[in-house]
């Protein structure tokens, strides 16, 4: 199984202040994502990459960046934080090139107060 | 009109029933159909895959794909109390920039 790493796995923050959400994995793949998940809408693509310094955005990037300086980090920035984006984020990494199967992590939970 | 819909249930069934959960979608591109299991407070896990139309099994599920109808199921035989989770259907194409669509999930219990 590809190892991804979420960090931090629960954070509670206030409105405006920026937040920093890390996904590490162990297994070179190439293709990572950003996910959030909320009650009545499943799960939405915010960011994927597809290499080191090659992103791209998902049907609901607004409010977050992404970075991948190296090939095992993928970082989602919050730059100011919204109540809107109390969520449940994953990151994800394309285990099926040709098939599209993703791997998920384990999750972390964001609540903006 | 979201492009894949799913029942969100709950839904809740005895120990040995037959449970079917259900995905429409209505992008005829889609090629590959997944599903995938979460339990709570866990990352959702490749449950099932298949490859255009038909039939696949593994052990007590079958997962079906009807294109014609823009219609997949997913089938739990002799369902189990490990089997609660929330269901979510997920789809692509070749072509598609590697990114899945999903359906909202559907909750299932099961209860002794």
């Amino acid at each position: 199984d590809a190892g991804i790493t979420q960090s931090p796995r629960h954070k509670v923050t206030e409105t405006g202040t920026p937040v920093t959400l890390r996904c590490h994995q162990t297994e070179n793949h190439r293709y990572m994502y950003w996910y959030r998940q909320d009650p009545g809408h499943g799960l939405r693509l915010i960011h994927y990459s597809y290499g080191v310094k090659d992103t791209d955005k998902g049907e609901v990037s607004d409010g977050y960046s992404v970075s991948r300086s190296k090939t095992e980090d993928f970082l989602l920035t919050l730059e100011s934080a919204t109540s809107s984006q109390t969520s449940v984020y994953f990151c994800a990494i394309l285990a099926g090139v040709y098939t599209g199967e993703l791997f998920f992590g384990e999750g972390s939970r964001l609540t903006v107060l | 009109q979201k492009e894949v819909e799913q029942d969100p249930g709950p839904l809740s069934v005895p120990e040995g029933a037959i449970v079917s959960l259900n995905c429409t979608y209505s992008n005829s591109a889609f090629q590959y159909f997944m599903w995938y299991r979460q339990y709570s407070r866990k990352g959702p896990e490749l449950l099932m895959y298949t490859y255009s139309s038909g039939n696949k099994e593994d052990g007590r599920f079958t997962a079906q794909v009807d294109k014609s109808s823009k219609y997949i199921s997913l089938f739990i035989r002799d369902s189990q109390p490990s089997d609660s989770a929330t269901y979510l259907c997920a789809m692509t194409f070749t072509g598609g920039g590697n990114k899945l669509t999903f359906g909202t999930g559907t909750q299932l219990k099961v209860e002794l």
